[in-house]
């Protein structure tokens, strides 16, 4: 059975601080991977799509990188601010399955 | 998000009476994908959906039925609420070429 973590549960950081969020995952023939976004009582919000034939996305100060052989995935956030406050989900699809799998979330803390 | 509601966004129901879910998409694609989030568990899969009639289970299925009769509507039935479903249930969307998900915004159940 896939298992997809991440670590740490929570993190607090003060504003302007680069940050790295990680995620890891247990078997390595993954579809894609995905992380997501999600604010308090809303829903998830797509960040960055990684193919498994990729090593990384980047949208503004947001970097995904993904090693399937060391099955990791870490979430690079630039020059962090108070509105980056959220919880930030790693999700994957197996090879084979359609199916997202979720790790439970790095809940993230900018403080101004 | 653009192209996928659910409704209702809030219900409150008893125990025992049945209540369905309904999640809606305008952007034809061919999986769709009920999940409930709680504290402590993250996204689970309930059902999900590959194609008109076609459904199959996900890791959380007792206690829940699903029906897709067109393309757009997918349903989520709990045929009797208990309180072990309150939950927040979200729809999601996916397509072949890529599988990212998106996701809708999510339905508040409270069973009392």
């Amino acid at each position: 059975k896939q298992e997809v973590t991440q670590i740490p549960a929570a993190l607090s950081v003060p504003e302007g601080e680069n940050l790295v969020l990680n995620c890891s995952f247990t078997d390595s023939a993954i579809y894609n991977l995905q992380w997501f976004r999600q604010d308090p009582g809303k829903g998830l919000t797509s960040l960055l799509l990684i193919q498994s034939s990729q090593r990384e996305q980047t949208s503004g100060r947001l970097n995904a990188s993904l090693d399937k052989s060391s099955g990791r995935s870490t979430l690079y956030i630039a020059a962090s601010q108070p509105g980056d406050s959220a919880t930030y989900l790693c999700a994957l699809v197996r090879g084979g399955s359609e199916k997202l799998v979720f790790g439970k979330g790095t809940k993230l803390t900018v403080n101004p | 998000d653009a192209g996928i509601t659910q409704s209702p966004r809030h219900k409150v129901t008893e125990t025992g009476t049945p209540v369905t879910l309904r999640c809606h998409q305008t952007e034809n694609h061919r999986y769709m994908y009920w999940y409930r989030q709680d504290p402590g568990h993250g996204l689970r899969l309930i059902h999900y959906s590959y194609g008109v009639k076609d459904t199959d289970k996900g890791e959380v299925s007792d206690g829940y039925s699903v029906s897709r009769s067109k393309t757009e509507d997918f349903l989520l039935t709990l045929e009797s609420a208990t309180s072990s479903q309150t939950s927040v249930y979200f729809c999601a969307i996916s397509e072949l070429e890529d599988y990212g998900y998106t996701f809708g915004s999510g339905t508040r159940l409270t069973v009392v």
